[in-house]
């Protein structure tokens, strides 16, 4: 089942945050975070597993709730590169397939 | 390392006609992808391989729609006949292993527009 981001689009100014929330109705083992920019492909950010870590890169850090099914996308002082659409792709079970939610659109504008 | 690499980057086709999407891998996956991505339904998982070996097919829409992986480093989506339907941006993606931090790489898309 597919994992459900919200918002769906976001608007923000340079250096305002933003949170993203993916969450899943089965129980995930890790969650994938993608940005897309316009007409490009997808490119990895970062991974959680299950067990409620956080993980960073540069200003956008992410974290992993259990209970919740639900992982959150932090953006901090956002930046104008940070714009794109934002995946995030669930595995849930031993056959290894992703399956991503329907993507956040984020816009920073200066 | 070259990354994922996919041709053509753009193909126009009438309905009807027979298209093909190819893709190389980065070297030494073993796994490999192929998603399709529209407004609508998002990225979806159509097929994917374990060292050229179809695992999971069932993205795959209808039968007019095959993918085959006749070695490590090619494989080919192909769409006979196609129909406007169809058009979406097809990606391909490879990853080395299939653990839960296993990552995926994505190819450059294929963006399909069928008349």
């Amino acid at each position: 089942q597919q994992p459900v981001q919200s918002p769906q689009a976001v608007i923000l100014r340079e250096g305002e945050d933003a949170v993203i929330n993916c969450s899943s109705s089965k129980a995930l083992y890790s969650v994938h975070w993608y940005r897309q920019k316009h007409g490009e492909a997808p490119v990895f950010l970062m991974i959680l597993l299950k067990g409620g870590e956080q993980k960073g890169h540069e200003k956008i850090s992410a974290s992993f709730n259990e209970k919740k099914q639900q992982s959150s996308l932090y953006l901090t002082a956002s930046q104008l590169s940070y714009s794109g659409t934002y995946f995030c792709g669930s595995l849930s079970g031993s056959n290894y397939k992703l399956t991503f939610g329907k993507g956040t659109l984020l816009t920073v504008n200066p | 390392d070259a990354g994922v690499i996919q041709s053509p980057r753009h193909e126009v086709t009438e309905m009807g006609q027979e298209v093909t999407l190819r893709c190389k891998p980065i070297s030494g996956h073993d796994y490999l992808f192929w998603y399709r991505q529209t407004m609508m339904r998002g990225l979806e998982l159509l097929i994917y391989f374990n060292n050229n070996v179809p695992i999971d097919d069932s993205g795959m829409p209808e039968d007019r729609f095959s993918a085959k992986m006749p070695n490590a480093s090619f494989s080919t989506l192909k769409i006979q006949p196609s129909e406007p339907r169809d058009s979406a941006v097809y990606f391909c993606a490879s990853t080395l292993g299939a653990g839960f931090t296993d990552t995926q790489y994505f190819g450059p898309g294929t963006r399909l527009t069928v008349l």
